[in-house]
């Protein structure tokens, strides 16, 4: 089974703080790799999917790097707030179809 | 409004009662699956479908099967639920496989007693 992992397991920063966390994915077969956010009660949504290596994607403070040929992907928050607490899922795909998804970060921004 | 909508959200059954969780999703998506949610675990995939009438295992099958009779449905049964399946439970849908985002449904919580 590939393994998807993420660093740290939570996080709590100040409201303001810029934080990253990190997603590390197999560097063979690789074929994209998602972001999502999942606030607590609701559902994930997609952040970024991002397919070639150098790729970076943003989405007004948060934004996303990959590197496939070492296999990791960071994400960036700047100016943290509040309403960013979630949990940060990332997920890798291969070519075999199926998504594998990491156990995610916890972020909890303190006022 | 495009979505995956997923029935019922919580669902509380006994060991063996056979039961069907339905999603369906009207963005026309090629690809659906299932994900159970665990503690410590993150979202493992059960089942998905890449179309109509073409259904694979994901990483965790046993004890579930699926349908796609049609475009925008993929039902989950549990046809002898034991307690180890009590989870949460999501379905998404996306345009292609890999390499599209996913769409996920409101996610099921199931216990199983």
């Amino acid at each position: 089974i590939l393994n998807v992992e993420q660093s740290p397991q939570s996080l709590h920063v100040q409201e303001g703080d810029s934080t990253n966390f990190t997603c590390s994915f197999p560097s063979s077969n690789f074929y994209a790799l998602h972001w999502y956010r999942w606030e607590t009660a609701k559902s994930p949504e997609a952040l970024f999917v991002m397919t070639l290596n150098g790729d970076e994607k943003k989405k007004g403070r948060i934004s996303a790097t990959l590197n496939t040929k070492e296999g990791y992907s960071y994400l960036y928050i700047k100016g943290s707030q509040p309403e960013d607490s979630a949990t940060y899922l990332c997920a890798f795909s291969d070519y075999t179809d199926k998504l594998i998804f990491g156990t995610g970060t916890r972020l909890q921004v303190f006022p | 409004e495009a979505q995956v909508t997923q029935n019922p959200r919580y669902l509380i059954t006994v060991t063996g009662k056979k039961l069907t969780v339905t999603c369906s999703q009207n963005m026309n998506h090629e690809y659906m699956s299932w994900y159970r949610q665990d503690p410590g675990l993150g979202l493992r995939q059960i089942y998905y479908s890449m179309n109509v009438e073409v259904t694979d295992k994901g990483d965790v099958p046993e004890g579930y099967k699926v349908s796609r009779k049609e475009k925008r449905n993929f039902p989950l049964i549990l046809e002898s639920p034991s307690p180890n399946q009590t989870s949460l439970y999501f379905c998404a849908s996306s345009f292609e496989a890999g390499n599209t985002e996913a769409f996920f449904g409101q996610g099921t919580r199931l216990t199983v007693v």
